[in-house]
């Protein structure tokens, strides 16, 4: 089983309507993060949660929000998807007392209609 | 916030080395040089991450040099398998967390029979 799972893996929606995207992980992490990847762009950060109570926003928070559930789940939100939305979703989770390194979900490709 | 320059692409053959090189010119102090490989349709993976002179694993080697205002990839003997997207990042994904890390548009090596 994948350390950082997502769900779901694919989703075609329509505009206005509220998606979650779900994400948890196994790793026992603190830090998780949630990203946007569109066709390039590379990833762009849209919100991050040190542990349970800190939830931050990144550099494209606009239209999204979070939630932090517990250690091992964040879940990402669009209230009201609009077609530029679309684009594949990747949550991921960090431990800074070694390299930092980020683990990445499968992430979680969105089309909105 | 420290930016990376990257080549958009590069083609190699199989069997050579491959070095990609990354411009980060306002690096700061506290600032650790990260590679990440990304497939399609996959989350991006580490690859190494150094602060200064050379790292090595069992993947690649990362140079930097005394100034540290850019660093390279070295790939030894790439197969078709190594063809992806290549991230430089660069920040203080330790202590900082990746709140102030961007990821850009990456380097696409794609390798050629």
């Amino acid at each position: 089983d994948a350390d950082v799972t997502q769900t779901p893996r694919n989703r075609i929606t329509k505009t206005g309507k509220r998606i979650m995207l779900e994400c948890s992980q196994t790793k026992g992490h603190d830090r998780m993060y949630w990203y946007r990847q569109d066709p390039g762009l590379g990833l762009r950060l849209i919100y991050y949660s040190f542990d349970v109570k800190d939830i931050n926003k990144g550099e494209i928070s606009d239209g999204y929000s979070v939630s932090r559930q517990a250690q091992a789940k964040f879940s990402l939100s669009l209230e009201s998807a609009i077609p530029n939305q679309t684009a594949l979703y990747f949550c991921a989770t960090s431990d800074p007392t070694d390299t930092g390194e980020l683990f990445f979900g499968e992430g979680s490709r969105l089309t909105v209609l | 916030l420290a930016k990376t320059t990257q080549p958009i692409s590069m083609d190699s053959y199989e069997g050579q080395e491959v070095n990609i090189t990354c411009s980060h010119n306002n690096i700061a102090t506290n600032d650790y040089i990260t590679w990440y490989q990304q497939f399609p349709s996959q989350g991006p993976r580490f690859i190494i991450q150094g602060y200064k002179t050379k790292v090595t694993n069992e993947v690649a080697s990362l140079f930097i040099p005394a100034d540290r205002k850019s660093s390279t990839l070295s790939l030894p003997r790439v197969s078709l398998s190594d063809t992806a997207v290549y991230y430089c990042l660069v920040g203080d994904s330790l202590w900082g967390g990746y709140q102030k890390v961007t990821f850009g548009t990456g380097t696409k090596l794609q390798v050629i029979p």
